[in-house]
């Protein structure tokens, strides 16, 4: 089976930082996505990691530690319009699977 | 580059009535998906097609919910009855490696 396991809400505000953190435990795993999801609209793709590491974008950086079943993704320079939820989903290239977790509801507060 | 369409966006039925949801997936895309996100969840898979042949449908009540992808493209969820607990959003995505690509969804309400 598969465990995926993130905060349910977090709130900052505008300007600051966010770190959202996601664990997963799995029986197979071949990488990490993270998607954006405003009220009311499809899941967007922000990042995926393969191996071990920071990947950089833009105002948004995703790490994964792949020995430790650890995610996550940094917001900078927070925006109004960065509140959304955010998702962790693991993916597994045989069966070509994407398992979410429960998503992380960001609030950015003025 | 259009993106995977939904139709319809939001259905209101009764409970015991019959739904049906459509998708077109992103062109060349030979894996489509439908998920279930209930209220401040994750999505849920529901089935998953690659071209014309359901590959996992393991997560699909298949007492009420049927699913086709005919011709390997277009593909239509139908739930038959429907009950009060199958409000959520359903979601279509497609992928060709990898990434997935979600349409708009169809967000159900039975009462």
């Amino acid at each position: 089976g598969q465990n995926i396991d993130q905060p349910t809400e977090m709130t900052a505000t505008e300007g600051a930082i966010v770190q959202i953190n996601c664990t997963y435990q799995t029986s197979g795993f071949n990488g990490l996505f993270w998607y954006q999801q405003h009220a009311g609209e499809a899941p967007t793709f922000l990042s995926y990691n393969v191996l071990d590491g920071l990947e950089e974008k833009g105002r948004f950086s995703s790490f994964l530690s792949r020995s430790k079943g650890y995610s996550y993704l940094l917001l900078k320079e927070l925006q109004m319009k960065d509140s959304a939820s955010y998702l962790c989903a693991v993916f597994k290239a045989a069966g070509n699977k994407l398992t979410f977790g429960g998503g992380t509801r960001v609030l950015v507060k003025p | 580059e259009a993106g995977v369409v939904q139709s319809p966006r939001y259905k209101i039925i009764e409970k015991k009535q019959p739904v049906a949801f459509w998708c077109n997936p992103i062109s060349g895309h030979n894996t489509l998906y439908w998920y279930r996100q209930n209220l401040g969840q994750g999505p849920e898979l529901l089935i998953r097609y690659e071209n014309e042949e359901a590959v996992d449908d393991s997560q699909l009540p298949k007492d009420r919910f049927s699913a086709e992808r005919l011709k390997g493209v277009d593909s239509t969820l139908k739930i038959q009855p429907a009950e009060l607990g199958d409000s959520a959003v359903y979601l279509c995505a497609s992928s060709l490696t990898g990434e997935q690509y979600f349409g708009p969804g169809t967000r159900l309400t039975v009462t």
